[in-house]
């Protein structure tokens, strides 16, 4: 059974590009998490989309959005990038939502320069 | 407001020897309870979940946890550590909005 596939597992950019991270969750499930890391904030929540539609949002500026397609497949975009957005980006699937526990993917590291 | 409290940043054990992490959390309802493990560099791993029933809970990688509602507490247990076991852990608690709540981890080191 293939776990949460993200991609790129690395990635640099330059301050003011955008960028966009893919995950494709386990086959099955319709819920996927996304959450921002990093060593002085923790894991902090950014969304959740269930069946194509956000159905949480974590309190990041309008620069971080995310869709869900209906393969279940999900992206985030981060645009006009800031120093401060250097981090471990998790996604995270689950059959009906977090309640049922997640499975994580092993994240994209993004850098900004 | 809820919240979740892993009061140890970091624990130091001697590999062989048990260990126990703690966890507070702080929710009105009867709560949904995790533990996840991280390697470094990795994303997490669930360890093991509460929804409701026994309040001892076995995991995988010989882990358990036990839920006390009296004490607001979910605390994690292992008889006999391995150097493998080196990672942090991470608590959280599920609300009423289908949102988690998380701990700010603990780091275990293993000594040899």
């Amino acid at each position: 059974k293939a776990g949460v596939t993200q991609t790129p597992r690395y990635l640099i950019k330059t301050r003011g590009q955008q960028v966009t991270l893919s995950c494709s969750p386990i086959s099955g499930h319709r819920s996927v998490s996304w959450y921002q890391q990093t060593p002085g904030q923790g894991l902090q929540f950014l969304f959740e989309y269930f069946s194509e539609t956000q159905r949480n949002k974590g309190n990041f500026p309008g620069r971080f959005s995310g869709r869900q397609f209906s393969n279940s497949r999900s992206e985030m975009n981060v645009s006009t990038l800031e120093l401060g957005d250097s981090a471990l980006y998790l996604c995270a699937s689950s059959v009906e939502g977090p309640h049922y526990g997640y499975t994580f993917g092993s994240g994209t590291r993004l850098t900004v320069v | 407001a809820q919240s979740v409290t892993q009061p140890d940043i970091h624990i130091t054990v001697s590999e062989g020897a048990s260990l126990e992490l703690r966890c507070n959390y702080s929710y009105g309802a009867t709560p949904y309870l995790f533990w996840y493990v991280q390697s470094p560099g990795q994303g997490l791993q669930l360890l093991l979940k509460y929804f409701s029933g026994d309040t001892l809970v076995q995991g995988i990688k010989g882990f358990e946890a036990e839920f006390k509602r009296s004490q607001s507490s979910f605390n994690l247990r292992k008889p006999s550590v391995h150097w493998s076991d080196a990672a942090e852990y991470f608590c959280a608690v599920g609300d009423s909005n289908y949102q988690l709540i998380w701990g700010a981890g603990t780091k275990l080191i293993i000594k040899p």
